[in-house]
């Protein structure tokens, strides 16, 4: 079983709903990335939390450590938002190691 | 903004040729990862490195596979020979040391072993 797992895979929306992005670990972590990546293999950190909520724009993440689980939230979604969005864990180790979940597909139409 | 710098952007190479990656992190940042992504899943730690020193290559393919930091600044990955499984996109990111600090990804190095 992966250590990061997401949910949906795919994810197809209409132009300004409300998205959510589930990430669920089953390791020890120090911090949660949400990272996205655009056609052409770009990976731009969005946010890195390790309690809490955090929000930018659009953009809300959430985690709740004891049941292992985050959420990626994306209000009015446009179809700029269309990318791949990936879940990656800090592992609590001697040193930072960071593991990737498989990504999820988000294509926003107009 | 400071980036990590990554090339060649594109590679083409064939079968049991050497290839080489390069990495320039963002000055200062002590940890470099190197990551291979296939297409359509997530990215694969190859090797991670703490200022010039090893500290992950339990992924990396050691018979072909070989990276170094010299001097904890820059880094080469390097395949030796090249086998067609190889392609893929070769991602390096760097983060600061301390624990909970961002990453920042360079563009990668997409390449395709015909």
């Amino acid at each position: 079983k992966n250590e990061v797992e997401q949910s949906p895979q795919n994810l197809t929306a209409q132009e300004g709903e409300f998205i959510t992005i589930n990430c669920s670990y089953s390791v020890g972590i120090s911090a949660l990335h949400w990272l996205q990546q655009h056609p052409g293999g770009g990976i731009v950190s969005l946010f890195m939390l390790s309690s809490g909520k955090k929000k930018h724009g659009r953009l809300i993440a959430t985690i709740n450590i004891q049941e292992k689980h985050s959420s990626l939230h994306i209000t009015a979604s446009h179809p700029r938002d269309s990318a791949v969005y990936i879940c990656a864990v800090k592992k609590k180790t001697s040193y930072d190691k960071v593991i990737f979940g498989p990504g999820t597909s988000l294509s926003v139409i107009p | 903004e400071a980036e990590v710098a990554q090339s060649p952007r594109y590679k083409i190479t064939e079968k049991s040729q050497a290839v080489a990656f390069w990495c320039d992190p963002i000055s200062g940042h002590a940890t470099l990862y190197w990551y291979r992504q296939i297409l359509g899943q997530g990215p694969e730690l190859l090797v991670q490195f703490q200022d010039e020193s090893v500290v992950d290559d339990s992924q990396l393919p050691k018979d072909r596979f070989s990276a170094e930091r010299l001097k904890g600044v820059d880094s080469t990955l390097k395949i030796q020979p090249a086998e067609l499984g190889d392609s893929a996109m070769y991602l390096c990111a760097s983060s600061p040391t301390g624990g909970n600090e961002k990453l920042f990804f360079g563009s990668g190095t997409q390449l395709s072993v015909l």
